[in-house]
Order: C-alpha cells, then sequence, then structure tokens
C-alpha cells in the first residue's frame, strides 16, 4: 500500500540533545511537508521541499533543519536552538499541484517532547 | 495572503444531531477549498475538496459548497455518528506557493 511512515511514534529527548524525526512515502510525491501541531494552534508549517535536493523555510524554521536527498525521504532534525520543541510533529506529501487542488497526504505523527 | 477563519469548538452533538462548522476564507482568485479529518491519534486525512465556485464536495455524508458569494465552505451532516468525533481543518492553498493554510481546528465530540 503506498502511504507515508513516520518514525518513532513516540520520542523522548532531553534538554539540549538533537533529535531527528524520519518520513519516507512511496506515493512518488514531488513535494514534502513538515507542520508543527500544537493545541488550539492548527498546524503550522515548518519547511517543505518541492524537488530533491531543494527545500524551503516555512513559518516557523528556526531551531529546526532538514534535508532532501532523496525524493521518498524528508527527515526533520529538532536541534537544541528550538526553545520549545514539545510538540506533535506530521509530515505530508503533494503532487506538485497543490495550489490547483491536489490532496496532501499525512503521516500519522510523531509526538516529541522534551525532559 | 490566503488565510482561513473556522469556529472554534469544542462543539458537543448528540448522535443523530444536525452539523454545522463554519470555515471563511480569504483568498487572491477562487483556490481550491478543502476539509482535512484527524481522528485521535493520528494524522489528517481529506475529508473532501471543491475545485472552483458554486461547487460541492461530499464525503461519508458530509457536505460543503463553495460559495464566493460569501466567501465561505461551510461544512454540514445531516446525522453524525460517534464515529465522526475528530478534529475538523478547513483549508485552502497559501497563494502562489505548493503551500497549504490550515483553519486552527474544530473539534467535534459525539455522545451516544
Amino acid at each position: 500500500d503506498g502511504g507515508i511512515t513516520q518514525s518513532p511514534k513516540y520520542l523522548f529527548r532531553k534538554e539540549g540533545q538533537n533529535v531527528t524525526l524520519s518520513c519516507e512515502q512511496n506515493l512518488n510525491h514531488d513535494a514534502m511537508y513538515w507542520y508543527r501541531q500544537d493545541p488550539g494552534q492548527g498546524l503550522r508549517l515548518i519547511y517543505y521541499s518541492q524537488i530533491v535536493n531543494d527545500f524551503q523555510k516555512g513559518d516557523i524554521a528556526e531551531g529546526y533543519s532538514v534535508s532532501r536527498e532523496k525524493k521518498e525521504s524528508f527527515p526533520l532534525t529538532v536541534t537544541s536552538a528550538q526553545k520549545n520543541p514539545t510538540a506533535f510533529y506530521l509530515c505530508a506529501s503533494s503532487t506538485r499541484e497543490v495550489a490547483g487542488g491536489d490532496t496532501q497526504y499525512f503521516g500519522p505523527g510523531t509526538r516529541l517532547t522534551v525532559l | 495572503g490566503n488565510s482561513v477563519t473556522q469556529m472554534e469548538g469544542p462543539v458537543t452533538l448528540s448522535e443523530e444531531a444536525f452539523l454545522t462548522i463554519n470555515c471563511t476564507y480569504t483568498a487572491t482568485g477562487y483556490p481550491s477549498l478543502f476539509w482535512y479529518v484527524q481522528y485521535p491519534g493520528e494524522g489528517l486525512q481529506l475529508l473532501l475538496k471543491a475545485t472552483k465556485a458554486d461547487d460541492k464536495g461530499s464525503n461519508k455524508g458530509f457536505e460543503a459548497t463553495y460559495r464566493k458569494e460569501t466567501t465561505s465552505f461551510h461544512l454540514e451532516k445531516g446525522s453524525v455518528q460517534v464515529s465522526d468525533s475528530a478534529v475538523y481543518f478547513c483549508a485552502l492553498p497559501s497563494g502562489g506557493y505548493q503551500k497549504v493554510t490550515f483553519g486552527t481546528g474544530t473539534k467535534l465530540q459525539v455522545i451516544p
């Protein structure tokens, strides 16, 4: 079955540590996205990538980094510079025609807790 | 840029009640409009969409009509079930970029 996988589902880290969240898709989509979800704030875009080896900052990129070395993979690193990293992180993918009405497909999410 | 405003929740309804969740938008032109649903502990999934003005999207008994006169895309269902309990997000493309802007979400709880 085609879809998006995120791992791990739950992640705990100590303050001051970097951590990398995995996102893999087998939908052959060009575009991939990372969102952060906090209670009562909807989804906020962290980074997005429209094609391999290219990515752009979203609305809240500070303290995060990404890479896009392969079409199917878009890992997110939460660095120690992110002041409040505890949140639910969602990865998504789509064709490059979102503006024309194409759907975003989401993974199941990773819940990150900083201890 | 484009934006959406949706009614705040939580919304609590009895089973078989009528549901309306309001969504209004501000946009350049007439972009596609979406409703996504998020069940507890999961990612989002598309519920329905409309790609042009006056279109009606429908799925699983839910409907929404793209109304350019009132810049609205309200979600409705005639008879909700306990299994409809979830968070519902209105969304639209962020004008000119391959991004999507989401509303803040409306939590629906349906009680037996």
